[in-house]
C-alpha cells in the first residue's frame, strides 16, 4: 500500500528566508507525486506535480521540488518566502493508472515571521 | 473557466440524520473524487467516480455513498450521522481518470454534527 510521510508538522521561517519541506513516500512503482497548499478555510491548490522525466520540477509561486528515487523523497523548496506563503502544505502520491486516488501526508504547517 | 463548486459550504446536522453534499466539477472533467479532512485523520480518500461509475473506494463504512450524474456532477450522501463525521469534505475533479492527472479541488463543505 502506498503511504506518504511529512516529518515536520510545523515549520517557522522568517520572511525572505529559504524554505524546505520534506516528503517521503512509499510506493511500489514509479510514483505520481504532487504538492498541494491549503490556506485556512479553503480547498487545496496544486503547486506542482511529478510524473516522469526531469527530477527537478518547477511549480507556481516560485516553488520547486526534487524527486529522488534513491531516497524515496520529493522535497519542496522555495528560495525566498513571502508572508503569503503561510499555509499548510500537503504532499501526495497518486495511485497510478488505476484511477484517481491520492494518498496524502499529514501536512506541514508553515508560519512566516516578519 | 469556473473551478470546482461545492454546495453547501457549511452544514450543521444532528446525530442520526442524513446529509447530501454536492459537487460540480470543472467543465469537461469526467472524474470526481471525494476526500474527508479531519484534524485527527488528515485527508482521506472516500471514493472516485468516472463516467457515472464508482471506480475506487476508500476504507469508509457503507453509510458513506455517492453517485455521479451524466453531466459529471456528483453527490455524496452520509446516512445515520455520527459525531465523528464532523469534517471538511473536499471534492476534486480531473479530466480523465489516470493517476497522473492533477486533481483540482473545491473549497469544501464543512459538516458539523451536534
Amino acid at each position: 500500500a502506498q503511504s506518504v510521510t511529512q516529518p515536520d508538522i510545523h515549520i517557522t521561517v522568517s520572511e525572505g528566508a529559504s524554505l524546505e519541506l520534506r516528503c517521503n513516500y512509499s510506493y511500489g512503482a514509479t510514483p505520481y507525486l504532487f504538492w498541494y497548499v491549503q490556506s485556512p478555510g479553503q480547498g487545496l491548490q496544486l503547486l506542482l506535480k511529478y510524473f516522469s522525466g526531469d527530477t527537478l520540477v518547477q511549480g507556481i509561486n516560485g516553488f520547486e521540488a526534487e524527486f529522488k528515487r534513491s531516497q524515496s523523497s520529493f522535497n519542496l523548496r522555495k528560495t525566498s518566502v513571502h508572508w503569503s506563503d503561510a499555509a499548510e502544505y500537503f504532499c501526495a502520491v497518486g495511485a497510478g493508472t488505476a484511477g484517481n486516488k491520492l494518498t496524502f501526508g499529514g501536512g506541514t504547517r508553515v508560519l512566516v515571521k516578519p | 473557466k469556473a473551478g470546482v463548486t461545492q454546495t453547501p459550504r457549511y452544514l450543521i446536522k444532528t446525530r442520526g440524520q442524513q446529509v447530501t453534499l454536492s459537487c460540480s466539477p470543472i467543465s469537461g472533467h469526467r472524474s470526481v473524487s471525494w476526500y474527508q479532512q479531519t484534524p485527527g485523520q488528515g485527508l482521506q480518500f472516500l471514493f472516485e467516480y468516472f463516467s457515472e461509475t464508482q471506480r475506487n473506494k476508500g476504507n469508509f463504512p457503507g453509510r458513506f455513498s455517492g453517485r455521479q450524474f451524466s453531466n459529471s456532477r456528483s453527490e455524496m450522501n452520509v446516512s445515520t450521522l455520527e459525531l465523528g463525521d464532523s469534517a471538511l469534505y473536499l471534492c476534486a475533479s480531473s479530466f480523465e481518470g489516470g493517476g497522473n492527472q492533477p486533481q483540482h479541488f473545491g473549497d469544501g463543505t464543512r459538516l458539523s454534527i451536534l
